[in-house]
């Protein structure tokens, strides 16, 4: 089945407290992206990656780090994550990053940061 | 800068009934994508239907139809004959290719279906 899987769907944890989501797709798309849900926001995108090793800013990259090693995964990296990272994340591929390319969702992963 | 605006944080409509949600975009970009996705009460990103910018019809996807004013600058998504399954929160999103590959998103409208 062509999927988006995040890991974890749910995460509680504390201020500075490293933590990664990984993010993995199996439709051999070049195109990835993480997108943080608020409320009366809609999604915001954090990073995107057109490639292996081809990563750039979105919008709201500050607090975040990605890679993209392989061509399936991206992960998602909070160094020192604070409350204000609280948030619904969805990570999100595409075949490519023309702008004709509908995006693939994965099911979001709650992270809540205290 | 690109952005996009869906002005109806909520609306209703009566079951079987048709129902537009509002979206405008801003981009001087002449080359773009508009999507349209819906998120249920359970969460997931469901891809429903796509414009492009240099497109001359209207695009539909069953019951899923955009109305596309390019130079009013909107891209409004119209369902014909709503179904209780329809109440969700829809996103109105761009993709362009200036600046960087990014994908903007609007604020949504939450639909509610009444029987």
């Amino acid at each position: 089945e062509a999927q988006v899987t995040q890991n974890p769907r749910y995460l509680i944890t504390v201020t500075g407290k490293k933590l990664t989501v990984t993010c993995s797709q199996n439709m051999n798309h070049e195109y990835m992206s993480w997108y943080r849900q608020d409320p009366g926001l809609g999604l915001r995108q954090i990073y995107y990656s057109m490639n292996v090793e081809v990563t750039d800013k979105g919008d709201v990259p500050e607090g975040y780090k990605v890679s993209r090693k392989e061509k399936r995964n991206f992960p998602l990296i909070l160094e020192s994550p604070s409350p204000n990272q609280t948030s619904l994340y969805f990570c999100a591929s595409s075949f490519g990053s023309g702008n004709h390319y509908e995006q693939y969702f994965g099911p979001g992963t709650r992270l809540t940061v205290t | 800068a690109q952005k996009i605006t869906q002005t109806q944080p909520g609306m209703f409509v009566q079951e079987k009934e048709a129902v537009t949600l509002d979206c405008t975009y801003d981009t001087s970009d002449p080359s773009y994508g508009l999507f349209w996705y819906k998120q249920p009460s359970s969460g997931e990103m469901i891809f429903l239907i796509y414009q492009g910018s240099y497109d001359q019809q209207n695009a539909t996807e069953g019951r899923y139809s955009l109305n596309f004013q390019k130079a009013r600058k909107s891209a409004n998504l119209v369902i014909s004959a709503s179904q209780l399954g329809d109440s969700a929160m829809y996103f109105c999103a761009m993709r362009v290719n200036t600046g960087g590959f990014k994908t903007i998103f609007g604020a949504g409208t939450r639909l509610f279906v009444k029987a």
